[in-house]
Parts: C-alpha cells; sequence; structure tokens
C-alpha cells in the first residue's frame, strides 16, 4: 500500500523566515496531494491541496511543490507569524473507490517571536 | 454552516470496558470518514461511508470496532472491549460529494484513553 514519509518532525524559526516541510510517497498512481494544519484541541484543516496535473500551487503565504517523478512535494510557508505554529500533515489521495488519504506523520512548527 | 462535531471531546476507560463516539457530519454530506492518531504516529483511515453504506472499511484494526450510520445522518464508532493500544485521537470527517474534488472537513476529534 500507499507509503507517505514526512519530515522534518519538528521545526522551530523566526518570525518572518520561511519554513519548508517535505513529503515523499511511494504509489505512483496518487494524483491528489493536501496539506492540512492541526492547531492545539483542534482538528486538522485543509490549507491548499495541489493535483497532479499541476507543478506548483500558491495562496497567500503558502505553497506547494509537486515532483511526480520523484514522488516528492514540499509546503513552503513565507513571512512565518506565531499564529503558524500547528502541526501540520501532508497526505496523499489514492485513486479507486474510496478517496481515502493516507498521511505522514505530521510536523510541529514553532514561530518565535 | 455548522462544522463537524464530535462527542466526546474526551473519554478516559478502563481496559475491557465499552466506548462508544459519536459524529455529526456537516449537513449535506454524504460523506463520512473516521481517521484515528495513535499518539505521535500518522494519522490513520479506519473506514468510510456513503450514506448509511460502508463503502470501504479497510483500515478498521479488528472486529472490536464496530461502525454504524444508521439513516445516512450521524454515526458511530464502538469499541468493546477496549484495549491498551486502542488509545489514541479518533477523528470523524465529511465530505460532500466523492472524489478528491471534494475537501474533507474533520471535526476535532475525541481523544481516548484507555487505562
Amino acid at each position: 500500500g500507499e507509503n507517505v514519509e514526512q519530515h522534518p518532525s519538528t521545526l522551530s524559526v523566526q518570525e518572518g523566515d520561511s519554513a519548508v516541510i517535505k513529503c515523499t510517497y511511494s504509489d505512483s498512481a496518487s494524483n491528489y496531494f493536501p496539506w492540512y494544519k492541526q492547531e492545539l484541541g483542534k482538528g486538522p484543516q485543509l490549507i491548499i491541496d495541489i493535483r497532479s496535473n499541476v507543478g506548483e500551487k500558491k495562496d497567500q503565504r503558502i505553497a506547494v511543490t509537486l515532483n511526480k517523478t520523484a514522488k516528492h512535494f514540499s509546503l513552503h510557508i513565507t513571512e512565518t507569524q506565531p499564529e503558524d505554529s500547528a502541526v501540520y500533515f501532508c497526505a496523499v489521495g489514492l485513486q479507486g473507490g474510496s478517496e481515502k488519504l493516507v498521511f505522514g506523520k505530521g510536523m510541529k512548527l514553532t514561530v518565535n517571536p | 454552516e455548522a462544522g463537524v462535531t464530535q462527542f466526546p471531546s474526551h473519554s478516559v476507560i478502563e481496559k475491557g470496558q465499552t466506548v462508544t463516539l459519536r459524529c455529526d457530519p456537516i449537513s449535506g454530506h454524504d460523506n463520512l470518514y473516521w481517521y484515528r492518531r495513535v499518539m505521535g504516529k500518522e494519522i490513520k483511515f479506519l473506514l468510510h461511508f456513503v450514506k448509511e453504506s460502508k463503502q470501504d472499511e479497510s483500515g478498521m484494526p479488528n472486529n472490536r470496532f464496530l461502525a454504524e450510520r444508521t439513516g445516512g445522518t450521524y454515526s458511530t464508532l464502538k469499541v468493546q472491549p477496549a484495549e491498551l493500544e486502542d488509545s489514541g485521537v479518533y477523528f470523524c470527517a465529511s465530505s460532500r460529494n466523492r472524489g478528491n474534488n471534494s475537501p474533507l472537513h474533520f471535526g476535532n476529534g475525541t481523544r481516548l484513553t484507555v487505562t
């Protein structure tokens, strides 16, 4: 089955710096790559996603890049703010009837003011 | 619109007891999913309902777990009897349509602790 690796597991940056989270996956048939942000005590919230026919997508301070050949995708956060502090999960969508997502282990981002 | 709601938010039970978790999806969302995160690990898929039917239950760990969605509205996930390794955060999510064009909306989760 699909295997998703996410790294680093923790990242601490100063306010204003950039943060990058990387994920790799194993199933070349996967075609949907969402990123979720989980704040303390809350459920994961979709922040951006990308599909396999697109190499890059940007939404204000966040961007995602996808390299299907290498089977990896990354989340980039620029001009980080303290409210960006959270756990970020990458996920991969599998083709087939269920549309279930396979998640990475998550990365805890701390933005220091 | 109201989000996905889960009840209870926390549950502490002893090994061998029974616990039932409830999820109310967003109104009109036919697709309902259960996921689980064990401490420090990835969020893992448990099962997927389309209305009242189980579309995929390949992630259910064993027959101690029973999920239902009678009437195609809210869903329950029962663990009976609970074991220590069942501890974790159980998330419910819903989406309006099938396929990856319809994003998942997650609830805040139920934190289950089995002692």
